[in-house]
């Protein structure tokens, strides 16, 4: 079984277009995050939840917009996508927002 | 500011060898660091975590050394195999933000 799951795995998309990743985890974890990795391979946190409340909003375009429906899911949402949004995003989880972190597979992003 | 510095030039090793890696970190007092490895296309996996307090930390043939004097951790793997090829990511934890900063990471190449 998956335990931390991401969709889609690949996106490419236009510029000026929205788009939405989601993210699903079932280790019963209560954090979840959101991380860029960008061509130079730096990996950077971009949100956090604890318990479905965003804990961690690092300096990021108000474009992105994160929401977790519930403890399990964290879905990213972007609006008028940039060329500059390309990337590899990744989801994260792990318990008590402090330890271990398990990382989804990644959503490759490109814009165009 | 808060950097991490990791080799960023890739170390290549023969099989057997030991394989060290270094990461320093400046204007930052983890209460404690964790070592990831990454696969191409895919997310970071964890491998260890160390706190302040304790120097050194085993898994297998895994070793991770901790010393906050010198605001640096080496990893540290022994017998290395061509399957141990991959980047090598630290993160010391960012108590203040609640949240890992991983570093560059050092690729390791280890040659039949």
């Amino acid at each position: 079984d998956t335990a931390v799951s991401q969709t889609p795995k690949y996106l490419v998309t236009q510029m000026g277009n929205d788009k939405s990743i989601k993210c699903e985890q079932n280790l019963g974890h209560d954090t979840m995050y959101w991380y860029k990795q960008d061509s130079k391979k730096f990996l950077k946190i971009m949100f956090s939840y604890n318990n479905k409340e965003l804990i961690i909003n690092e300096t990021v375009p108000n474009r992105f917009s994160p929401k977790s429906p519930d403890k399990a899911h964290l879905n990213l949402h972007i609006n008028s996508l940039e060329l500059g949004d390309s990337a590899v995003y990744f989801c994260a989880s792990s318990q008590d927002g402090r330890e271990t972190q398990y990382f989804g597979p990644g959503t490759r992003l490109l814009v165009l | 500011s808060q950097k991490i510095e990791q080799n960023s030039e890739a170390l290549n090793i023969q099989e057997g060898k030991t394989a060290t890696l270094t990461c320093n970190y400046t204007n930052y007092s983890p209460a404690y660091l964790q070592w990831y490895r990454q696969d191409p296309g895919r997310g970071p996996v964890f491998l260890l975590l160390i706190r302040e307090n304790e120097k050194e930390k085993r898994k297998e043939r895994l070793k991770v050394t901790f010393d906050t004097t010198l605001k640096q951790s080496l990893f540290h793997i022994t017998a290395s195999q061509p399957a141990d090829s991959a980047t090598y990511l630290c993160a010391p934890m960012d108590t203040g933000r609640r949240a890992l900063t991983f570093g560059s990471g050092t690729r390791l190449q280890v040659q039949p």
